[in-house]
């Protein structure tokens, strides 16, 4: 079965530290793994993209790895802003018409 | 994203009803999508459309119909509206990207459906 599972549920963390969100996936075919930001009540807010053929992306403070081996991503935030609370979820993409399979998200809460 | 903008916000409505929910955007993207999201699960594709001319069901398309009117426009109706299609549903747009496979989707604000 397709699925897309991410963990913690939910994380709580002090303004200006780091954390790191995990992203499990047992998605076949799989071509893209995506990582979104959605505040409480707007949309999901694309922050990487990353092909099969990729380790790496960064935006900003935001720094997503994936192993395409182990079926593993990661969501590295540094130095939390107040803003970064928010659900962050994971995605993959593949198949002929690149279907996306989302997670259920990690509610963040950054506490000053 | 002021860019794609969904109508109505809020919405509460009966068993039984018909809803329309409609999405604009003015990104100039071909390729539409509607998709539900229920507390604990991902979100859910309903329906996509590649072009004006091209409609396609996603994995929970039963109960749901939609209609692109032209290429800014993609609403999605609730022929009769039950309980269970409470939830909230969002439009998104995107770009073909590399090959189709690294289209970046931009997501609506969301329209908050209450079917009582």
């Amino acid at each position: 079965k397709n699925q897309v599972e991410q963990s913690p549920q939910s994380l709580i963390i002090l303004e200006g530290k780091n954390c790191t969100l995990q992203c499990n996936y047992t998605v076949s075919p799989f071509s893209n793994l995506r990582w979104y930001k959605q505040d409480t009540g707007r949309g999901p807010v694309s922050l990487t993209i990353m092909t099969f053929s990729e380790n790496t992306k960064s935006n900003g403070r935001y720094t997503a790895t994936l192993d395409a081996d182990t079926k593993q991503s990661s969501l590295h935030i540094t130095a939390s802003q107040l803003s970064d609370s928010a659900s962050y979820i994971c995605v993959t993409g593949g198949g002929a018409t690149n279907k996306l399979i989302f997670g259920t998200g990690t509610l963040l809460a950054v506490q000053p | 994203d002021a860019d794609v903008t969904q109508t109505p916000r809020n919405r509460i409505t009966k068993t039984g009803k018909r809803i329309m929910l409609e999405c604009s955007q003015t990104k100039g993207h071909d390729r539409m999508y509607w998709y539900r999201q229920d507390p604990g699960l991902g979100l859910r594709l309903i329906y996509y459309s590649f072009d004006v001319k091209d409609i396609n069901k996603g994995e929970i398309s039963d109960g749901y119909s939609v209609s692109r009117q032209a290429q800014a426009k993609f609403s999605l109706s609730l022929e009769s509206a039950i309980p269970n299609q409470t939830a909230l549903y969002f439009c998104a747009t995107s770009d073909p990207g590399l090959a189709g496979r690294t289209d970046t989707q931009y997501f609506g604000p969301g329209t908050r459906l209450t079917v009582l």
